[in-house]
């Protein structure tokens, strides 16, 4: 089965700038996914980005974009450009186990 | 369009009442979940289905109760042996042809009982 970590409770960035949110993950499986889902107030869950583990290449979705440690079993997620709009709950669910950790809130200032 | 669709969005109960949340998806998924959520806590499990008239219980499965007769449907009934029903209930879907496992959500149902 595979486990995650999501260390930050609450993280906080200004409109326009860099942050990044870690989420690290043990597994015996050797191909597998990674996810990283926001819930903004709406409370709907939504997508944000995928990586597939024996893809080298960093995914990327518009401002948001991984850094996928395999070795290191690290999946952070950067967002680019701060929106106000990208202030949400962010959850790096288990692949194997379908489970959600507390996540990480984002906190986004003008 | 297709997805996944949970009514009613807000539902109040007496307690000692059993309720029944609805979850209907038209993607043809062949999984579908249900997940609870307490205010600042993540999903937890409570049961899936990744064939018609078969499931299985998650972490917290006492007090619920489900039922898939159909592959678009998937009730979820809190029992009155549920102890702290209030929550928000958030219902997934997955494609098990997709080898990633991506899940699709509904919008949720926020169930107060009183």
């Amino acid at each position: 089965a595979q486990t995650v970590t999501q260390s930050q409770p609450e993280m906080s960035v200004q409109e326009a700038e860099t942050v990044t949110l870690s989420c690290t993950y043990d597994t015996s499986e050797s191909d597998y996914y990674l996810f990283w889902y926001k819930q903004p107030p709406s409370r709907q869950m939504i997508l944000v980005i995928r990586q597939e583990a024996y893809k080298q290449q960093n995914a990327t979705e518009n401002r948001f974009s991984v850094n996928f440690q395999k070795a290191a079993k690290s999946f952070s997620l950067k967002i680019s450009d701060s929106q106000l709009g990208d202030a949400a709950m962010y959850f790096c669910p288990s692949y194997s186990t379908l489970t959600f950790g507390k996540g990480t809130m984002l906190l986004v200032s003008p | 369009d297709g997805g996944i669709t949970q009514s009613p969005k807000y539902l109040f109960r007496k307690e000692g009442q059993n309720v029944t949340l609805s979850c209907e998806q038209n993607l043809n998924h062949d999984a579908m979940y249900w997940y609870r959520q307490d205010p600042g806590q993540g999903l937890r499990l409570i049961y899936y289905s990744q064939i018609v008239n078969d499931f299985q219980k998650g972490d917290i499965a006492e007090g619920y109760s489900v039922s898939r007769e159909k592959k678009e449907s998937f009730p979820l009934t809190v029992t009155s042996a549920q102890k702290n029903p209030t929550a928000f209930y958030l219902c997934a879907s997955i494609p098990l042809r997709d080898t990633a496992y991506e899940q699709y959500f509904g919008p949720g149902t926020r169930l107060t009982v009183t």
